[in-house]
């Protein structure tokens, strides 16, 4: 069964500066990968995603992930934060191409320090 | 273009009354349908899912309980809310496509 860990619940950057979520997976199959993000009291929303194609994916608002599979990693990257990046970020894993079984990690919320 | 809305947006119930929570899929035939909780500063925990009319799993045993009625309908229902069924409720749907799309969410609050 696939799984999925989240380093760090809680990250704080400084406005402008790099920013850096980890995720690490555990998959039988080659996974899919999935990024998503949260802000209050809203529901998620998918920022990138991993389906075997290029191991560097880029997502919306600059954000960016690299699938390293010697590392098990899928980590998210932007260069340059915003206040309004802070939020809770979910990384999730997918052993299906149909968007079935989800397994989600335990989130890392995002602060943005001005 | 395909949406998800949940209602209500919020509800505080007290402990021992019942709970109904919907969720309905605009755009799109035949999807399957999750329902999610989120308890506070936790990840998500998927509570049921729906591969068609009717067609129910569970993933853990629990106070609630989930009904599809209609193709682009589900429901989360409990006879009686306990103070632990506090929590954001998320639905969400996939039709065939690798993602899952997400509603807005319910906050529960149980007093």
């Amino acid at each position: 069964a696939q799984s999925v860990t989240q380093l760090g619940s809680h990250v704080s950057v400084s406005e402008g500066a790099l920013v850096l979520l980890r995720c690490n997976y555990s998959s039988s199959v080659p996974p899919y990968l999935f990024w998503y993000v949260q802000y209050p009291n809203q529901g998620l929303q998918l920022l990138l995603k991993y389906t075997s194609a290029a191991t560097l994916v880029k997502g919306i608002n600059d954000f960016e992930a690299e699938f390293k599979k010697s590392e098990t990693s899928f980590h998210l990257t932007k260069p340059s934060a915003h206040m309004s990046d802070a939020a809770e970020y979910f990384c999730a894993v997918s052993e299906d191409n149909y968007g079935q079984n989800f397994v989600f990690g335990p989130g890392t919320r995002l602060s943005v320090l001005p | 273009s395909q949406t998800i809305h949940q209602w209500p947006a919020t509800l505080v119930q007290p402990v021992g009354s019942p709970l109904s929570l919907e969720c309905t899929v605009e755009g799109t035939s035949n999807p399957n349908l999750y329902w999610y909780r989120q308890a506070a500063g936790r990840g998500l925990q998927l509570l049921f899912y729906s591969v068609g009319i009717g067609q129910i799993s569970s993933e853990v045993p629990q106070n609630l309980s989930a009904s599809r009625p209609q193709d682009r309908q589900f429901i989360l229902s409990s006879k009686k809310l306990l103070l632990s069924d506090s929590g954001f409720y998320l639905c969400a749907w996939t039709s065939g496509r690798n993602e899952q799309f997400f509603g807005p969410g319910t906050r529960l609050t149980v007093l």
